[in-house]
């Protein structure tokens, strides 16, 4: 069976501090999907990146980054000098394809003060 | 490029009365359709997903149906809505089995 476990409830930051989102996942399958979801106030789950499981390789986009361990198997979400406008729930997930369908963790929310 | 609509955006609806809400997606061609619900402050639950026309699966035993008419369209119905069926419903698709799983904007339903 598939789990993703996202620990902090809850985090509240003040703007312009970094913040690292914490994901660990647990699969029997060797091939595996990863992906984070920001889902803002209005509820839509917005896509934010997927990681292959045969791809080890740490990702940057702006103030964005990713880091993937399969060794913890942790995907864990960093964001750098955060601001107001980051400010929702954030999902981590996990596909392994054989179901088709992805297990969610329960959500990270993010607050970031002025 | 592919888009996903789903409506109507908020629904309030008594006890008892019939349920429908609809998701189309545009713009590809036999995709993977999920609904899933997410209950207030928590996680999102796997409800159906289809793989093709007229084939549903089900993830948890409830009074909801799903169902697939045509290949980019997914219907979610209910005969008799119960209180706890309130919650925030969301409509997915994917291109394949290994896909990368997109959302629709959701519809918030309120069952008083």
């Amino acid at each position: 069976a598939q789990k993703v476990t996202q620990a902090q409830t809850e985090i509240s930051v003040v703007e312009k501090e970094d913040v690292t989102l914490d994901c660990v996942y647990e699969t029997r399958d060797t091939t595996y999907y990863l992906f984070w979801y920001k889902q803002p106030p209005s509820g839509e789950l917005v896509f934010l990146i997927r990681r292959n499981s045969f791809d080890e390789q740490n990702e940057i986009s702006g103030r964005y980054s990713w880091n993937f361990q399969k060794s913890t198997s942790s995907f864990n979400f960093t964001i750098t000098a955060s601001q107001v406008v980051d400010s929702a729930v954030y999902f981590c997930a996990l596909d392994t394809g054989t179901a088709s369908k992805l297990t969610f963790g329960t959500g990270t929310r993010l607050q970031v003060m002025l | 490029s592919q888009t996903i609509h789903q409506w109507p955006a908020t629904l309030v609806q008594p006890v008892g009365s019939p349920l429908s809400l609809e998701c189309t997606v545009e713009g590809t061609s036999n995709p993977n359709l999920y609904w899933y619900r997410q209950a207030a402050g928590r996680g999102l639950q796997l409800l159906f997903y289809s793989v093709g026309i007229g084939q549903i699966s089900s993830e948890v035993p409830q009074n909801l149906s799903a169902s697939r008419p045509q290949d980019r369209q997914f219907i979610l119905s209910s005969k008799k809505l119960l209180l706890s069926d309130s919650g925030f419903y969301l409509c997915a698709w994917k291109g394949s089995r290994q896909g990368t799983a997109f959302f629709g904007q959701g519809t918030r339903l309120t069952v008083v």
